[in-house]
């Protein structure tokens, strides 16, 4: 079936240092997967974070970049140097964006902390 | 700007009684809407979706219903509650068309007892 995996948590990392979360996937029912990375703020609601539709390329936004492999059916997020402010919970998610759906599915997220 | 609404913030029900979650979403017409479940520990499961008033469809069977009586209302139910019900409700909504970016609401929290 589809199905999101990525890094398990609580991730903790001392600010200014970098970071990876891991993503990867499996799109057996969908013919042109999506991938995004989505993010929830402390008291914030869930808000896109970064997306990419085709395989191959980067998506980046807010310091983060993520590239959408195909081979390695991977989508891992990075962020060169974290600040405290990025701790949040990060949720990978495949999408089959055909018109009338918008089906998402998710991973289990990833709550990252980040020590001042 | 769009704003997206969804009541009560958080309920506690009782086993067997019945409940109704509801969102709205103002400042932008016609838009296609969704209701995601997330149980305590678990992922984010899409449950239902529409793309226009009064029709909607269901994606994974919970013992739950959905309905769209406005443009900009999406309302979740249900008349007998389980303990499974537990966990975090979000209303999305997109515009039409192909890879179309979801919002979210802030959230139902839900405990069933």
């Amino acid at each position: 079936g589809d199905s999101v995996t990525q890094t398990e948590g609580p991730v903790t990392v001392s600010e200014s240092e970098s970071l990876i979360i891991n993503c990867t996937y499996s799109a057996t029912s969908i013919a042109y997967p999506n991938l995004f990375w989505y993010v929830r703020y402390p008291g914030e609601g869930l808000q896109l974070l970064l997306k990419v539709i085709t395989a191959g390329q980067k998506g980046s936004s807010r310091g983060f970049e993520a590239t959408y492999n195909k081979e390695t059916t991977s989508f891992h997020l990075q962020k060169a140097s974290v600040q405290e402010s990025d701790s949040a919970v990060y949720y990978c998610a495949l999408g089959d964006m055909n018109y009338n759906q918008g089906k998402l599915i998710f991973g289990q997220g990833t709550k990252l902390s980040i020590k001042p | 700007a769009q704003t997206i609404h969804q009541w009560p913030v958080a309920e506690i029900k009782a086993v067997g009684s019945p409940l109704s979650l509801g969102c709205t979403i103002k400042g932008k017409s016609s838009p296609n809407l969704y209701w995601y479940w997330q149980a305590t520990g678990g992922t984010l499961q899409q449950l239902f979706y529409s793309i226009t008033v009064g029709q909607v469809e269901s994606v994974v069977q919970l013992n739950l219903s959905a309905s769209r009586p406005k443009d900009d209302q999406f309302i979740l139910s249900t008349e007998k509650l389980l303990l499974s019900h537990s966990g975090f409700y979000l209303c999305a909504w997109s515009l039409q068309g192909a890879y179309a970016e979801q919002f979210f609401g802030p959230g139902t929290r839900l405990t069933v007892l």
